[in-house]
């Protein structure tokens, strides 16, 4: 069935670092590829996406880059800030819904 | 910017009882979602709905569970006889043509 897979499970950074989250999809026929950010308590925000017909996107710090051939996609945040901390999942669109990775505790020290 | 809104923020039931929990989806968005959160764990989808019908379910949504939307405006989801386990983060969602816009949440906790 659809599944995404999200690696690391929580992700510690030093201020200013960069940070990587990866994931992957089990669907081929899965076109659309957003990310969220969740802070405690709060909804998920969706903060970049990105579609098959392109491989990388970017929107100042954030980037994300996606590999249709292996089934993979990842999201940078270069120069990372204490604001960054929170909870990101990936996503992968499936017919009319969207199937989430387990998501990652991004912690920015600083 | 428009939002997505969810009422209640919080509801209390016992287990057994019937809930219903409403949703102001963005008003020129087509679809409509409930997606649920276990504390700690991912989203997970519950039901997209397109036309005034459900367009997709999962697993989850059993008969317990139905959508309606009862005027041009709002969009629910009731819960018939809820358990235990249904105690989650419950979020509704919106969308045009693609991205899915996500609402406060209602934090259901069955007693």
């Amino acid at each position: 069935g659809e599944n995404v897979e999200q690696h690391p499970s929580t992700l510690s950074v030093q201020e200013g670092d960069s940070a990587v989250i990866k994931c992957t999809y089990s669907d081929s026929a899965s076109n659309y590829f957003p990310w969220y950010k969740q802070e405690l308590g709060k909804r998920p925000q969706l903060i970049i996406d990105i579609r098959s017909n392109v491989g990388e996107k970017k929107d100042q710090r954030i980037a994300v880059t996606l590999n249709k051939t292996a089934k993979h996609f990842s999201l940078h945040i270069t120069e990372t800030q204490p604001e960054d901390s929170a909870v990101y999942f990936c996503s992968s669109e499936y017919g009319n819904k969207l199937v989430f990775g387990a998501g990652t505790i991004l912690r920015v020290k600083s | 910017e428009p939002e997505v809104t969810q009422t209640p923020s919080h509801q209390v039931t016992q287990m057994g009882q019937e809930v219903i929990l409403r949703c102001v989806p963005i008003s020129n968005h087509l679809y409509f979602y409930w997606y649920r959160q276990i504390l700690g764990q991912k989203v997970e989808f519950l039901v997209s709905f397109y036309n005034n019908e459900i367009s997709e379910k999962s697993e989850i949504f059993d008969d317990q569970f139905s959508v309606e939307r009862p005027d041009g405006s709002n969009f629910t989801l009731k819960i018939r006889s809820t358990k235990l386990e249904d105690s989650a983060m419950y979020f509704c969602a919106s969308s045009g043509w693609s991205e899915q816009y996500f609402g406060p949440g209602t934090r259901l906790t069955v007693t």
